[in-house]
């Protein structure tokens, strides 16, 4: 079945400083890959969807990179604030038509001032 | 806001018991997915619904259930409820396609249960 690492639990950095998110798949081909945000208590919300042929996504200060030969996607946020501490959850379209999404167990980013 | 929303935001019962959760998709969306997250995990797929049709199914036991109806809204019906029920149910709309298919879904701020 479908496996979704994200690179760890916690990642701490300095105001101003490139956060990179890490999120590995495994046993699977998705079409596309997406990446949500979520504060505590509530739902996610999405952020960027990129999918198999796209190498690079852009939105603001967010960047998404998909690299299907190494099974990995790679999410940015430049010149983080501390008002992007949250926990970032990658998800791939799962193998039923994408009719469901499997998630990763999250990243919780604290963005320190 | 995404406006999905989602009752009741907080539900304590007893093993046992059997619990119902209410969800209203976005305007113009009919399809709606049901995930549960335990704490400090992913959301994992329950099932989803594309007009008034199951459409797909995780890994969960018969005893979870739903329903949408027709104006899309959804409920998701737990029975014989066990202490590892305890979660966060979220739902998630979005607009199907083919056989449902979807790229985005937007999700309600979920119903914290917790069973003791």
């Amino acid at each position: 079945s479908q496996k979704i690492e994200q690179n760890s639990e916690a990642l701490n950095i300095q105001e101003g400083k490139t956060a990179t998110l890490t999120c590995n798949y495994t046993n699977y081909s998705p079409a596309y890959l997406q990446w949500y945000r979520q504060d505590p208590g509530r739902g996610p919300v999405f952020l960027l969807l990129i999918r198999e042929n796209e190498k690079e996504k852009r939105k603001e200060r967010l960047k998404v990179t998909f690299d299907t030969t190494l099974k990995q996607s790679l999410f940015h946020i430049t010149a983080s604030q501390p008002a992007d501490s949250a926990t970032y959850l990658c998800a791939l379209d799962g193998d039923n038509y994408g009719q469901n999404f499997v998630f990763g167990p999250g990243t919780r980013l604290s963005v320190l001032p | 806001e995404t406006g999905v929303t989602q009752s009741p935001t907080h539900l304590i019962k007893t093993r046992g018991q059997q619990v119902t959760l209410r969800c209203s998709s976005q305007s113009g969306h009919n399809t709606v997915s049901w995930y549960q997250q335990a704490l400090g995990q992913g959301p994992q797929f329950i099932f989803q619904y594309y007009r008034e049709e199951e459409n797909g199914r995780g890994n969960f036991p018969p005893r979870f259930s739903g329903l949408q109806f027709p104006n899309y809204s959804s409920e998701l019906n737990v029975n014989a409820l066990e202490l590892d029920d305890s979660a966060l149910y979220l739902c998630a709309s979005s607009s199907g396609g083919e056989r449902g298919h979807t790229d985005t879904q937007y999700f309600g701020p979920g119903t914290r249960l917790t069973v003791l």
